[in-house]
């Protein structure tokens, strides 16, 4: 089975430029996550779909980032406009109830840098 | 406050040694799974383990819901272990979101 799949690996931006970061989940998942991660912060949710359906997203991201499903295979996260603090590893998980077990896979991650 | 903490925040370790990761959570969880991530690299499932104990490999965790914590035991470590190791926990409710610690960076020397 194709894990986690995201592009770019990595992505370099000047500020206040649009960025669109893919996701593919694993084939069969219904659950998709958005997380990012920083040194400082750590790992934070920033968005969380189920069957395709927007289930939550992170409230201090909501200003700028949106993430959308439009089909279960896919999934965007765009970025307008880019601030150097954005600059963090994106990943995207995804994960499948199975008799409320529920657990998560990674994709590789995207580095953004915004300059 | 953070809702899941780990400890100790960095361990080294001579090749061989055992290694024992502590998490503690705040809420009744759900889910819990330890990942390992390497510099660079993504985060990688290594035990997915809400309630007791499960093996893979030189790989054990122990989860005590009930006292909110989990351990990750390593043993015989190996140079290839070092990286950082992070706990997350899912809670109950409608949210299906991990949230996390800020890891346990292993190093293990020759």
């Amino acid at each position: 089975d194709a894990g986690v799949t995201q592009t770019p690996r990595h992505e370099v931006a000047e500020k206040g430029q649009t960025i669109i970061l893919k996701c593919e989940p694993v084939s069969g998942h219904n659950d998709l996550f958005w997380y990012r991660q920083t040194k400082i912060q750590g790992l934070e949710l920033l968005s969380y779909f189920r069957s395709k359906s927007l289930m939550e997203d992170g409230g201090a991201f909501k200003d700028r980032f949106k993430a959308e499903m439009l089909n279960s295979s896919f999934s965007t996260l765009k970025i307008q406009p880019t601030e150097p603090k954005d600059s963090a590893v994106y990943l995207c998980a995804s994960s499948h109830d199975r008799g409320g077990l529920r657990e998560q896979y990674f994709g590789p991650g995207t580095r953004l840098t915004v300059l | 406050g953070q809702q899941v903490q780990q400890s100790p925040a960095s361990l080294v370790l001579q090749e061989g040694e055992n290694a024992e990761l502590q998490c503690n959570f705040s809420s009744t969880a759900t889910q819990l799974q330890w990942f390992y991530q390497r510099p660079g690299g993504s985060l990688v499932s290594l035990l997915y383990n809400p309630s007791g104990t499960k093996h893979t490999g030189r790989l054990t965790s122990t989860t005590v819901t009930k006292e909110r914590r989990s351990s990750l035991h390593i043993s015989s470590s190996q140079i290839t272990d070092s990286g950082t190791y992070f706990c997350a926990m899912g809670i109950t409710g409608n949210t299906r979101k991990l949230i996390f610690g800020l890891g346990t960076t292993l190093q293990v020397q020759p």
